[in-house]
């Protein structure tokens, strides 16, 4: 089945320093790779997503994510982070042959002034 | 911009008792999905529904969920009989294609306690 896996619980960066968000998947066939932010009180919203040709991805906020096949990676990233990205983010993935999404646990991303 | 919306923000309800979560999707939208996160947990999908009847449901979605899509702008989802571990957040999503290269819009979520 294709999954994601984020393995941290908590990225804590001080305001004004690069962000990264990690995510490995695991799929058959070409990937299709999203990455969703939860503000709190709020619904999931998309930020970008991998389908295929550059590995580097530009989305919304100023976040880019990076697809790295050879370690199965797409780690979402910002070059400066600021206080308002604190927020919950999640990697996901269609399921193959349809579009159920199955999502990494999740990331609580705090930036500190 | 248009944006998947959620009613109530809030339910509480007794076990056993029936709830219907409601949605509105984005209107030129014509699959509908519903996904749930148990706090703490990841999010988890439910189901799919596209032409008027479910295409994909998960092992979770058992005989106590159902969905509908009443009028041409909402779209439920009911739980017939509510059990403790139904707490959840429960989301709303829909997206303009079947494909799974395209992206899914979430409403802000229904927070449902069964006490």
């Amino acid at each position: 089945a294709q999954s994601v896996a984020q393995p941290e619980d908590q990225v804590n960066v001080a305001e004004g320093n690069p962000l990264t968000v990690k995510c490995t998947y695991s799929v058959s066939g070409n990937p299709y790779l999203f990455w969703y932010v939860q503000y709190p009180n709020r619904g999931l919203q998309f930020l970008l997503k991998y389908i295929t040709g550059d590995n580097l991805v530009k989305g919304s906020y100023g976040f880019e994510a990076e697809f790295n096949k050879s370690q199965t990676s797409f780690h979402l990233k910002k070059p400066s982070a600021l206080v308002s990205d604190s927020a919950l983010y999640f990697c996901a993935v269609p399921s193959y042959g349809n579009n159920r999404l199955a999502f990494g646990k999740g990331n609580q991303v705090v930036v500190i002034p | 911009e248009p944006e998947v919306t959620q009613t109530p923000s809030h339910q509480v309800t007794q076990m056993g008792q029936e709830v219907i979560l409601r949605c509105v999707p984005i209107s030129n939208h014509l699959y509908f999905y519903w996904y749930r996160q148990i706090l703490g947990q990841k999010v988890e999908f439910l189901v799919s529904f596209y032409n008027n009847e479910i295409s994909e449901k998960s092992e979770i979605f058992d005989d106590q969920f159902s969905v509908e899509r009443p009028d041409g702008s909402n779209f439920t989802l009911k739980i017939r009989s509510t059990k403790l571990e139904d707490s959840a957040m429960y989301f709303c999503a829909s997206s303009g294609l079947a494909s799974e290269n395209n992206e899914q819009f979430f409403g802000p979520g229904t927070r449902l306690t069964v006490l």
